[in-house]
């Protein structure tokens, strides 16, 4: 079955630097790839998502970029803030045994001001 | 205009005393989920129902149950609660068809404690 990694577990930068968090995945099926954000206590927020057919996407601050060759995906906080602290997940789709997403570890971000 | 919610948002129960979470949604989305998430962890997917066909996950165990009677509403059945399922559980669904798979809506969660 699907299986993704994400790195690196903890990140800490300072406000006003870049933040990159990586993830592989192993299924060449999956075609759909969202990173959530998640503050304490809340639930999973959707910050961008990308399709198979697509390299980079961007919104804003934020941008995704995938290599479907290499199985990888990658997220790019530029310019952070204290409010981009928080847990990110990636995931990946799964469309063998029902329609899921599989998550990464997440990774804990901390944006020092 | 909330779209995914859950009741209730927090839940205490005895040891082996069964429980019932429930979600519902305005969405009409096709998919409902039911993960459970422990403190720093990703959360973990227990079963979903993609319109009436129900999925379970290969490691969920069979204290877990999940009914949906119709496309807004999804419950989830813990028979005997044990003090390892104390966790956060999150509904979420998604409008997924075919080979196309967009968004999941997640819930606010429901906090269970087991005393």
């Amino acid at each position: 079955g699907e299986n993704v990694e994400q790195h690196p577990s903890t990140l800490s930068v300072q406000e006003g630097d870049s933040a990159v968090i990586k993830c592989t995945y192993s299924d060449s099926a999956s075609n759909y790839f969202p990173w959530y954000k998640q503050e304490l206590g809340k639930r999973p927020q959707l910050i961008i998502d990308i399709r198979s057919n697509v390299g980079e996407k961007k919104d804003q601050r934020i941008a995704v970029t995938l290599n479907k060759t290499a199985k990888h995906f990658s997220l790019h906080i530029t310019e952070t803030q204290p409010e981009d602290s928080a847990v990110y997940f990636c995931a990946a789709s799964v469309l063998r045994g029902g329609n899921k997403l599989v998550f990464g570890a997440g990774t804990i971000l901390r944006v020092k001001s | 205009d909330a779209m995914v919610i859950q009741n209730p948002r927090y839940q205490v129960t005895q040891f082996g005393k069964p429980v019932t979470l429930s979600c519902s949604q305005t969405l009409n989305h096709n998919v409902m989920y039911w993960y459970q998430q422990k403190s720093s962890q990703a959360p973990k997917l227990l079963f979903h129902y993609y319109d009436k066909d129900f999925n379970n996950e290969a490691d969920t165990p069979d204290n877990f149950q999940s009914r949906r009677p119709n496309t807004s509403f999804c419950f989830l059945d813990i028979r005997s609660p044990g003090l390892g399922d104390a966790a956060m559980y999150l509904c979420a669904t998604s409008q997924t068809s075919g080979s196309s798979y967009n968004e999941q809506f997640f819930g606010p969660g429901t906090r269970l404690t087991v005393l």
